[in-house]
């Protein structure tokens, strides 16, 4: 079965300093979603990706995140510089196109001390 | 107020019990609904798309209600191994933006 390819699967950095995760979706899916959770809450859309267009990016810190998708495949999330509030589970997902079902990497577990 | 919105619980429910969770949402231009299941610190997995005509998956019972803006995921017979958070996630029709609950979280008991 295909899947989501994420990693680091754990990261800890020292805030101010600059991480970045990467995503491989499942292959002919158009649409990659970053999400970022935090414990106790629900998923929350960072940004998504039409191919290589960016079609949402209202709740990504612009300031500190950038997140890109070159080629319409894999993807790039980086925040620079880290602070102690990025501390979450980032979860990469993708779907077959802008209306069907998600399907999420295993997730990047960020520490930010 | 939240454009998803769920009963945290927790549902504390026996083995066997049968148990209902809702699912609202503000915006009435969503056109696609889904529910996934999430075990603690573990990725989303998805449940199952929810239909205007509603849909069935063995115990589970996923219901859309358009004029009301819910969605209800029903579970029968409940197993030890439902006890996860059940998160409704809900999207818009033309820029497919999702947009997730917080999920309601299911502990089914000996």
């Amino acid at each position: 079965e295909a899947e989501v390819a994420q990693s680091p699967r754990y990261k800890i950095t020292e805030k101010s300093q600059a991480v970045a995760f990467w995503c491989d979706p499942i292959s002919g899916h158009a649409t990659l979603y970053w999400y970022r959770q935090i414990l106790g809450q629900g998923p929350e859309l960072l940004v998504q990706f039409q191919d290589e267009s960016v079609v949402d990016d209202s709740q990504l810190p612009k300031d500190r995140f950038s997140a890109e998708r070159l080629k319409g495949v894999d993807s790039t999330l980086k925040i620079q510089p880290a602070e102690l509030g990025d501390s979450a589970m980032y979860l990469c997902a993708s779907s077959r196109d802008i209306t069907t079902e998600a399907f999420f990497g295993q997730g990047t577990r960020l520490t930010v001390v | 107020r939240k454009e998803v919105e769920q009963d945290p619980g927790p549902f504390n429910v026996p083995e066997g019990a049968t148990v209902a969770f809702n699912c609202t949402y503000s915006n009435s231009a969503s056109q696609s609904f889904f529910w996934y299941r999430q075990d603690c610190r573990k990725e989303p997995k998805l449940l199952m798309s929810v239909y205007s005509s509603g849909n069935e998956d063995g115990r589970f019972t996923a219901q859309l209600n358009r004029a009301s803006q819910y969605i209800s995921l029903l579970i029968r017979d409940s197993k030890l191994s439902d006890s996860a958070t059940y998160l409704c996630v809900v999207k818009e029709g033309n820029a497919g933006k999702s947009t997730f609950g917080d999920g309601t979280t299911l502990t089914v008991k000996p």
